[in-house]
């Protein structure tokens, strides 16, 4: 089993619509939780990060954490086209990262 | 600031070769950690460097060594390539206090081993 796990989509939505985006882990040593954007053949950007259970809003995007549950989530309101892209999510232990797999999200204009 | 910065951007190699690729951290960090992407996965972490040491390593064979330079610039080393090690190698610099959460990546050296 991996450490983490990510549904692999991909997922198709129409603009302005809400994307909703999942991540498990069976690590309960992880300590920080970051989701990342990555474009086609470029390096990952960060989005957010948190380190506790809750939501953590900026702008048009929420994070989700529910450590009891190792459940993590990204939701992004009123999606643009520019958002179609690839999504990761991270967890962090010890400064190490470890990422999910991905989820490749198109926005239709 | 410039950012992270990776070189080459692309390089192709044949089986039993050696390749070196390099990496300069944003100003102001001084960690530099190295990930390897397959196709359609996620990156995995190869090693990371502090202080001009390797801090901690992932499940990679002693094929991947690497180094880190007083100016905090890094390289990583791949002996005996195989097809296998075909993918796209990502740099991440960060400072060491605040590794956990905020590591920002390169645009990558895309490697193909024919």
């Amino acid at each position: 089993q991996k450490e983490v796990e990510q549904d692999p989509g991909p997922l198709s939505v129409p603009e302005g619509a809400i994307v909703s985006l999942n991540c498990t882990y069976s690590n309960s040593a992880f300590q920080y939780f970051m989701w990342y954007r990555q474009y086609s053949r470029k390096g990952p950007e960060l989005l957010m990060y948190t380190y506790s259970s809750g939501n953590k809003e900026d702008g048009r995007f929420t994070a989700q954490v529910d450590k009891s549950s190792k459940y993590i989530s990204l939701f992004i309101r009123d999606s643009q086209p520019s958002d179609s892209a690839t999504y990761l999510c991270a967890m962090a232990y010890d400064y190490k990262l470890s990422f999910g797999a991905g989820t490749t999200v198109t926005v239709r204009a | 600031d410039a950012g992270v910065t990776q070189s080459p951007t692309h390089l192709i190699k044949t089986r039993g070769q050696q390749v070196t690729l390099r990496c300069s951290p944003k100003s102001g960090h001084d960690t530099v950690s190295w990930y390897q992407q397959a196709l359609g996965q996620g990156p995995q972490f190869i090693f990371q460097y502090y202080e001009e040491e390797e801090r901690q390593r992932g499940n990679f064979p002693d094929r991947f060594s690497g180094h880190q330079f007083p100016n905090y610039s890094s390289e990583l080393n791949v002996n005996a390539l195989l097809l296998g090690d075909s993918a796209l190698y990502l740099c991440a610099s960060s400072a060491l206090e605040t590794s956990g959460e905020t590591q920002y990546f390169g645009p990558g050296t895309r490697l193909l081993v024919l």
